[in-house]
């Protein structure tokens, strides 16, 4: 059983095209994220949910709409796709308590805007 | 803020040879800290964390890291190379209300038959 889930794994659309991407988490976590992988590599975070409430968005355009029908499920909404938008994206999730810090990755969507 | 510098962002050993992955962190606060990797069109798969309890860190794989407080560095070594130890590795540490992490800008490590 994968702890975390997206989908779909890879994503070819048109520029001005609007899309989803969907993550979804058994690991009875309060807490998950989206992260943006650069064409360098480079990993920054865009959101974090806890127990649905949005409570981190990291300077991310207004197109970016993050959405949490339940504790187990973050999915990522985008508006209007640019060729910059263009990236890995990852969820991940984090359990509550000290020592819970490890955050668990689903496998990325990687995204492509022509 | 916090941040992570990773020294080397590509790194060539040979197979059987010494990894050393160098890592340098900045917090205000006691840190927590990270080693990830990732596979070629892979996730992110944890390696090894350090929470405040040993220094030395032991991971998957055959890795371990030590946190120096002094040197404020986290470098992640494996005492020999296997080819399939060729991988992105990241360095990040954990910090603000929802424990985001701030990852090292990655190294790419090369291992040579």
């Amino acid at each position: 059983d994968t702890a975390v889930s997206q989908t779909p794994k890879y994503l070819v659309t048109q520029m001005g095209n609007d899309k989803s991407i969907k993550c979804e988490q058994n690991l009875g976590h309060d807490t998950m994220y989206w992260y943006k992988q650069d064409s360098k590599k480079f990993l920054k975070i865009m959101f974090s949910y806890n127990n649905k409430e949005l409570i981190i968005n990291e300077t991310v355009p207004n197109r970016f709409s993050p959405k949490s029908p339940d504790k187990a499920h973050l999915n990522l909404h985008i508006n209007s796709l640019e060729l910059g938008d263009s990236a890995v994206y990852f969820c991940a999730s984090r359990g509550l308590g000290g020592r819970q810090e490890t955050q668990y990755f689903g496998p990325g969507t990687r995204l492509l805007v022509l | 803020a916090q941040s992570v510098t990773q020294l080397g962002s590509h790194v060539s050993v040979s197979e059987g040879a010494l990894v050393l992955l160098r890592c340098n962190y900045s917090s205000s606060v006691p840190p927590y800290l990270f080693w990830y990797v990732q596979y070629p069109n892979q996730g992110l798969q944890l390696l090894l964390k350090y929470t405040s309890a040993a220094t030395l860190v032991k991971g998957i794989n055959g890795f371990e890291a030590e946190f120096k407080k002094s040197e404020t560095s986290f470098h992640l070594t494996k005492p020999s190379a296997h080819m399939s130890d060729a991988a992105e590795y990241f360095c990040a540490v954990s910090s603000g209300s929802a424990r985001q992490l701030t990852f090292g800008s990655g190294t790419q490590l090369t291992v040579l038959p």
